[in-house]
């Protein structure tokens, strides 16, 4: 059974700090996501990466897959406000399989 | 906005009752997924149509069911509703099939859910 954990859970910072989240899956995938979460509100796509080495960026966010290591990080740079929201990284099956299996998600705020 | 259609967007109802979730996908995708999300079980997958025939099931409760129809919107009837089922039912869409899934980029867009609270 597909397992993808996720750290921190909880992570406050500070405006104008970076940090970095990180998404462990125990089995081969073909493809990682991330979604942003406001509360209460629908999932947001932020990223989908699709092969090892893959880096992807948009504005302070940037995403990176280890298919190898069976790691994903999404980093932040520079944190402001705007970016306080629960990040979920998901994990694809393999071959067709299309079910998303999530992360715990981790909760982020940033402090001004 | 998505362009994932979900209502209704919040729903109150007692417990032994049965609902219905409507979802239309994004224009064009074929496939449709829900998702049950609950502060202890967090973001669990219930189950996928792709083009009106089922193609993945998850942790789906007997007494829940789903379709899709002909004109690809989806329902999830949820049956003998239980205190434990209150949570946010999401419905996603993507255009990825099962040829071109290891090679598309497309994500998976998720509506803006709608809240079951059962009493």
């Amino acid at each position: 059974e597909l397992k993808v954990e996720q750290n921190p859970l909880f992570l406050s910072m500070q405006e104008g700090k970076n940090y970095t989240i990180y998404c462990n899956y125990s089995t081969t995938s073909d493809r990682l996501y991330w979604y942003r979460q406001d509360p209460g509100k629908s999932l947001e796509s932020l990223f989908v990466l699709l092969s090892n080495g893959a880096v992807k960026q948009e504005g302070r966010l940037m995403a990176s897959l280890d298919t190898k290591a069976r790691l994903s990080t999404l980093h932040i740079t520079a944190a402001v406000h705007d970016l306080s929201a629960t990040y979920f990284c998901a994990v694809d099956g393999l071959f067709g399989n299309e079910k998303l299996t999530f992360g715990t998600g981790t909760r982020l705020t940033i402090i001004p | 906005d998505s362009g994932v259609t979900q209502t209704p967007k919040h729903l109150i109802t007692a417990t032994g009752q049965r609902v219905t979730l409507r979802c239309s996908p994004r224009s064009g995708d074929l496939s449709v997924y829900w998702y049950q999300q609950s502060l202890d079980q967090g973001l669990q997958f219930l189950i996928q149509y792709y083009n009106g025939e089922e193609r993945a099931k998850g942790n789906i409760l007997e007494r829940f069911s789903a379709q899709q129809f002909p004109d690809l919107h989806s329902e999830l009837n949820l049956s003998s509703l239980e205190l434990g089922d209150s949570a946010l039912y999401f419905c996603a869409s993507s255009g990825r099939d099962r040829v071109t899934s290891r090679t598309s980029g497309n994500t998976i867009y998720f509506g803006e859910g709608s809240w079951l609270t059962v009493v």
